[in-house]
């Protein structure tokens, strides 16, 4: 059970806005929201993550909504490089032997020049 | 700094044979996981290691071991290779177990079971 739901693919424009949504309603209130990527033949690359309050680095924001069922990736100027598989992942925070990450199907994301 | 390395890149194995890839991290990481790649199914995760000495079953275990002697090394093995092993191969790294922590993921081992 992947935990997150999330669109099989989308588009943008190259220099404009990419805004990937994922649905996790079932999230627990420990649990994190992580984003990764993957470009073709690569292994996945982490992009970000966030608990609840909205966070940004130097690749990406993350916006998570109040009630935590959702949350969206926005890559703010995409980029023909930015084209790969984005993987949205809930993941449960633990310190103990019993630590799992379950990656979904992920958003495939095609930028257009 | 290399981070994760993998070996070998691809391998082409006759079903029924033994098979070990290997996976050495640099970074002094306290956490590792093997997941295998298929088209339509996404990443799944194998088996993890929370820390030398200690594994754990992932999603799909059956037909796997893993071995954790030491912090670097986290060989993968297939003990009798059959066709639905077919798959590519990544392992990953994080400095802590279950913590809020970023996975670092190898190259990937593209494996062929014929």
């Amino acid at each position: 059970d992947a935990k997150t739901t999330q669109p099989t693919s989308m588009d943008c424009a190259e220099g404009r806005a990419a805004n990937l949504p994922c649905n996790h309603s079932t999230i627990s209130g420990n649990e994190y929201v992580y984003w990764y990527r993957q470009i073709h033949s690569q292994g996945p690359q982490y992009i970000i993550h966030g608990l609840k309050n909205n966070e940004t680095n130097e690749m990406a924001s993350l916006i998570i909504t109040e009630d935590r069922k959702s949350s969206t990736l926005i890559l703010p100027h995409a980029t023909l490089r930015d084209t790969a598989v984005y993987y949205c992942i809930v993941r449960v925070e633990v310190y103990s032997s019993a630590s799992k990450i379950i990656f979904g199907s992920g958003t495939r994301l095609s930028i257009r020049p | 700094i290399a981070g994760i390395t993998q070996a070998p890149t691809s391998q082409i194995l006759a079903a029924g044979r033994r098979m070990t890839l290997r996976c050495t991290q640099d970074m002094r990481h306290n956490a590792m996981y093997w997941y295998r790649q298929d088209l339509g199914l996404g990443l799944r995760l194998i088996h993890y290691s929370n820390t030398a000495g200690t594994t754990g079953k992932g999603e799909v275990p059956d037909g796997y071991s893993v071995s954790r002697a030491n912090t670097d090394d986290f060989p993968l093995t297939l003990a009798s290779a059959v066709p639905s092993q077919t798959s590519v191969y990544f392992c990953a790294s994080s400095r802590l177990a279950g913590a809020v922590d970023t996975q670092y993921f190898g190259p990937g081992t593209r494996l062929t079971v014929l």
